[in-house]
């Protein structure tokens, strides 16, 4: 089974257009993450959510938008796709609501490539 | 916000030499340290953490040491072998941002036969 699913792995798309990758995780946790890895390997978090709280990286452009249609899911949705938004982007989930078991588990990633 | 440095971006060493990888965050509030590994075309799997409260933590071969006065931490891999090449990033996460990760630019070890 897999713990933190992604869909879809690879998403060619026009600049301009809008578009959305899905997560689910079935680990029963309470907080999903948003990264995005770029061309240099570097991660970096977008947003943190739980049932209470979005936290979002306040470098993260406002075209970005989580959305989390109940606790399994967190799907990123994107909008007027630019150049500079190719990248692969990972979503990620842990128990961070408890503080014991804060170990984050990724999804596959989803390698997007704007055109 | 946190800002995590790590050092250093490339590592070769032969098979069964021991690899040093070394982080410092910014963040004081920074409570929870994990190590992750990337292989190429793969997702981040963590292979140790540690807490704020802890010093040292060993599995098997591998080590992390932290001093949170000095704001740096560091992951040890002894006996490497040929597998353990990859991508490894550093992370630093606290309790208010939800335990999100922020993460070192990796490591790229490569360790040769």
């Amino acid at each position: 089974d897999t713990a933190v699913s992604q869909t879809p792995k690879y998403l060619v798309t026009q600049m301009g257009n809008d578009k959305s990758i899905k997560c689910e995780q079935n680990l029963g946790h309470d907080t999903m993450y948003w990264y995005k890895q770029d061309s240099k390997k570097f991660l970096k978090i977008m947003f943190s959510y739980n049932n209470k709280e979005l936290i979002i990286n306040e470098t993260v452009p406002n075209r970005f938008s989580p959305k989390s249609p109940d606790k399994a899911h967190l799907n990123l949705h994107i909008n007027s796709l630019e150049l500079g938004d190719s990248a692969v982007y990972f979503c990620a989930s842990s128990q961070a609501g408890t503080g014991q078991n804060t170990e984050a588990f990724f999804g596959q990633g989803t390698r997007l490539t704007v055109v | 916000g946190e800002n995590v440095e790590q050092h250093p971006s490339t590592l070769s060493v032969q098979e069964g030499d021991s690899a040093v990888i070394k982080c410092t965050y910014s963040d004081s509030a920074s409570n929870y340290f994990p190590w992750y590994k990337q292989e190429l075309g793969k997702r981040p799997q963590l292979i140790i953490d540690i807490r704020s409260n802890v010093g040292e933590k060993k599995d098997q071969r591998i080590a992390v040491t932290l001093n949170k006065t000095a704001k740096h931490f560091s992951l040890h891999i002894t006996e490497t072998q040929p597998e353990d090449s990859a991508v490894y990033f550093c992370a630093a996460s606290k309790v208010y941002s939800g335990y999100a990760l922020n993460f070192g630019k990796g490591t790229s070890l490569l360790v040769t036969p």
